[in-house]
């Protein structure tokens, strides 16, 4: 059965750090590439940011851009998200997600964690 | 980055209607749309993948269609597990983007 268990999430000031862990099991986690995906609560869905199965590409959603770092550890099946500069817009459920495929282009996620909360406030 | 567009942003139905979400893409996607499914208080669940293919635990009365910017996801007899929130997605672009939302409320 594959499982996604997020986190490190809280509460956090404005401007300060906060990082993200998924733990993955269930499944080859080095076969496929990994997505963070947010939600405010009551709101939509926001993709945040993927990583392909080898680290090789990352990619950004402009909003976190130069602020968020994705990485994984295939060896500890593990994802991560390192969030600095957080702002008060950043307060939400974020989702530890799986792809269906090695690379993120032209895929879809299959499974989804059951997130955890930031809250970005002073 | 590529615009999805829902419509409508919500609807009610009854049980038993036939009930039609479309989205559309502010360019070309090819047939790289996913539908998703989510309840209050849960993540979302994947229905439809690559405009039109089923997910395989997904009842087979869900459908979609489309093909290039405008999209549809179908639901040929509501049922009352189906009153929820519908998102549409592309992976077009390396930078992925949802719709807005369709949630679907019994009439």
């Amino acid at each position: 059965e594959v499982q996604l268990v997020e986190s490190g999430g809280g509460l956090v000031q404005p401007g300060r750090s906060l990082r993200l862990s998924c733990a993955a099991s269930g499944f080859p986690f080095d076969d496929y590439a990994m997505h963070w995906v947010r939600q405010v609560p009551g709101k939509g869905l926001e993709w945040v940011s993927s990583i392909d199965w080898n680290s090789d590409n990352t990619v950004y959603a402009d909003s976190v851009r130069g602020r968020f770092t994705i990485s994984r550890d295939n060896a500890k099946n593990s994802l991560f998200l390192q969030m600095n500069s957080l702002r008060t817009e950043d307060t939400a459920l974020y989702y530890c997600a799986k792809d269906t495929s090695p690379n993120t282009s032209g895929s879809y996620i299959d499974y989804w964690g059951q997130g955890t909360l930031v809250t970005v406030s002073s | 980055d590529i615009q999805m567009t829902q419509s409508p942003s919500s609807l009610s139905a009854s049980v038993g209607d036939r009930v039609t979400i479309t989205c559309r893409a502010s360019q070309s996607i090819s047939r790289y749309l996913t539908w998703y499914q989510q309840k209050p208080g849960k993540a979302p669940k994947v229905l439809i993948y690559a405009a039109s293919s089923l997910q395989s635990w997904v009842p087979s009365r869900f459908s979609g269609s489309g093909s290039g910017t405008d999209f549809t996801l179908t639901i040929s007899s509501l049922q009352p597990e189906d009153f929820a929130t519908y998102y549409c997605q592309q992976s077009y672009s390396t930078l992925w983007t949802f719709g807005q939302g369709t949630k679907v409320e019994i009439k």
